[in-house]
This record gives structure tokens, C-alpha cells and sequence, in this order.
């Protein structure tokens, strides 16, 4: 089945612990992005990846990493996170970047 | 100048009605503008798109009436069932352009 898959579904951390959530995609993509959703915000895109190992900021970067070492993976790395960044989390893939994108099922992160 | 500004922000209808969900944009270079439909606990998925050069766009009970000159498009969704109730999404990007743009959402509601 074709899908993009995350995790974990569900977080809750700690203020500067470091966490990675990943993302994996079965379709042979070459776009990857990842979104956060907040109430009255949107989707906002916080970096994109191109193909391999050529990855960009989007609108809400700070705070975040992201790496693009094989096609399937575009994992997130927050290295210190804050508070600030609680919300949902999307990873989507298209073929290429205009292209119809498929969402992940989300992942929902709490920073005590 | 990269906005997608979306309105309302929520919407009740009853069965059967027909809800109008709009978004405006500002950059005249975006030549795609999808709409995605989010049930809860869900990630977004493709409903329905529409590139510039028609000015309108069926599929099933969803239609998009596209604006050009006033920038503005809109989603129409004839007939309303309660499982259309969800949060939907416009979006806006450009041939070559990294990536979409998202409006902030309209929750719709369906009551039965």
C-alpha cells in the first residue's frame, strides 16, 4: 500500500531533550516536506527536500533539522526543543514538488 | 506577497446545503491551487485542484470556481452530507516554485 508513514503518533518531552520523529515514504518520491499544524495557523511548512541530500528551510525553520540521507526517509531532528514548538506534525511526499502531496497521519508533540 | 487568505474560519450547514468555502491570493504567478480535506486525526488529502486557464472544475459534488482577475477561488460542495463535515484546506503554489502555500482552514460541519 502506498503511504507515508510517521513516528511516533504521539510525544510528550521535556524542554532541551532531544527527539527525532521519522518519516517514510514507499512511493519512490522526490519531494519531501514537513508542516506543523497549529489552531489558526495552517500548515506551515518548516523545511522541504528536494532529493537527496538537497534539503531547504521553508516558512518556520527555527528550532528545527531535517537530513536526507536515502529517498524513503526525511526524518525531523528538534535538538533542543522549547515549548513553543507543541503542535502537529505532517511529513508529505509528491512525486515532484507541485504535485499532488500525500500526508502522513501526523504526529502530535507536547514540550513541557 | 506568498498569503493565501481563506475565510470562514468555520461553517454550519445542514444536510443537503450547499457550503461556499473562499481564498484569495496575491502572487499572480501561482499557476496550481489544490484544495486538501482533513478528517480529524487524519493528515490532509488531495480533494481537488484546479490549474488558471479554466475558470471552473467538477469532480463528483465538488466544484472549483476559479477568479483570475480577482485573484480568488472558491470551493463548492453540492448536496452537503454529514461526511463531509471536516476541515478543508486551499492551497496555492507555482510551476517550479518549492513549495505550497496553505490557507489557515475552514472547519465545516454538516449537521444531518
Amino acid at each position: 500500500e502506498a503511504q507515508v508513514t510517521q513516528n511516533p503518533r504521539y510525544l510528550i518531552t521535556v524542554t532541551g531533550k532531544k527527539l527525532t520523529v521519522t518519516c517514510s515514504q514507499n512511493m519512490n518520491h522526490e519531494y519531501m516536506s514537513w508542516y506543523r499544524q497549529d489552531p489558526g495557523l495552517g500548515l506551515r511548512q518548516i523545511y522541504y527536500s528536494m532529493n537527496v541530500e538537497v534539503t531547504d528551510k521553508g516558512d518556520v525553520p527555527e528550532g528545527y533539522k531535517v537530513s536526507r540521507k536515502e529517498k524513503r526517509n526525511f526524518p525531523l531532528i528538534l535538538e533542543s526543543p522549547s515549548p513553543n514548538q507543541t503542535s502537529l506534525y505532517f511529513c508529505a511526499s509528491s512525486l515532484y514538488n507541485t504535485d499532488t502531496q500525500y500526508f502522513g497521519p501526523g504526529t502530535r508533540l507536547t514540550v513541557l | 506577497q506568498q498569503q493565501v487568505k481563506q475565510s470562514p474560519q468555520s461553517l454550519i450547514v445542514q444536510k443537503g446545503g450547499i457550503p461556499i468555502i473562499n481564498c484569495a491570493y496575491e502572487n499572480t504567478a501561482f499557476d496550481y491551487f489544490p484544495w486538501y480535506q482533513q478528517f480529524p486525526g487524519k493528515g490532509p488529502a488531495l480533494l481537488i485542484a484546479i490549474r488558471p486557464d479554466v475558470s471552473e472544475k467538477k469532480e463528483g459534488r465538488f466544484t472549483i470556481s476559479f477568479n483570475k482577475s480577482a485573484k480568488q477561488f472558491s470551493l463548492h460542495i453540492m448536496d452537503s452530507q454529514p461526511g463531509d463535515s471536516a476541515t478543508y484546506f486551499c492551497a496555492a503554489s507555482l510551476t517550479g516554485f518549492q513549495k505550497l502555500v496553505f490557507g489557515t482552514g475552514t472547519r465545516l460541519l454538516v449537521s444531518p
